[in-house]
């Protein structure tokens, strides 16, 4: 079974601070790991995503590390505000039509 | 430019009865796909069209079939509903596949008694 692992469930961080979420993967046939924002009541909406021939990518506040010989990849989120509170799913495709998604992360930024 | 659609936003079924779940884009995208989100559990694919006229099996189509009506539209049917699959359900449409980024709808919340 294709799984992607992803740590925290839930994340509390006060505003201004960094959130970290962490996912891990088995498969080493995934080439694209994308990170997916969703608000309550919401679809999900693609927020960053990285290749695993970059180890970092950054787009403004949201940067993804990636580690391929660990198959390990993290987002943070840097000066976080109570706007970034959402749930957070790490996802990971073969390059096809499937993508697989962690469970998500629930990150709530006290204000 | 609504993107992806659904309907309905609610639905509550009783344990064997069908009902069909609508979704449409209006992006002019060839691949279509359907996921369930469960507590816990992140989303999982159902179903997915690559382009009109093939569809082929996710993670978890046992209990659903699909139709790609055309182009646009994407349809997910429950033939004899189940309490397991109480769910939220999503539809989502990207360009092609690969790393095309999957654009999703508001989903379908369903409940089965």
């Amino acid at each position: 079974q294709q799984q992607v692992k992803q740590s925290p469930q839930s994340l509390i961080v006060q505003k201004g601070g960094i959130s970290i979420i962490n996912c891990a993967y088995e498969n080493t046939a995934f080439d694209y790991f994308p990170w997916y924002q969703q608000f309550p009541g919401k679809g999900p909406a693609l927020l960053i995503a990285i290749r695993p021939d970059v180890s970092e990518k950054k787009e403004g506040r949201f940067t993804i590390s990636f580690n391929k010989s660990a198959k390990q990849f993290s987002l943070h989120i840097m000066d976080s505000q109570p706007g970034d509170s959402a749930t957070y799913f790490c996802a990971a495709r073969t390059g096809g039509f499937k993508t697989i998604f962690g469970a998500g992360t629930r990150l709530f930024v006290k204000a | 430019n609504a993107g992806v659609t659904q309907t309905p936003k609610f639905q509550v079924l009783k344990t064997g009865q069908s009902m069909t779940l609508q979704c449409a884009q209006d992006m002019n995208h060839n691949s279509m796909y359907w996921y369930r989100q469960d507590p816990g559990m992140g989303l999982r694919l159902i179903y997915y069209s690559a382009s009109e006229g093939t569809t082929d099996k996710g993670e978890v189509p046992n209990g659903y079939n699909v139709s790609r009506l055309n182009k646009r539209e994407f349809s997910l049917r429950l033939e004899s509903a189940a309490p397991s699959q109480t769910s939220v359900y999503f539809c989502a449409s990207s360009a092609s596949g690969g790393i095309d980024t999957q654009y999703f709808g508001p989903g379908t919340r369903l409940t089965v008694l």
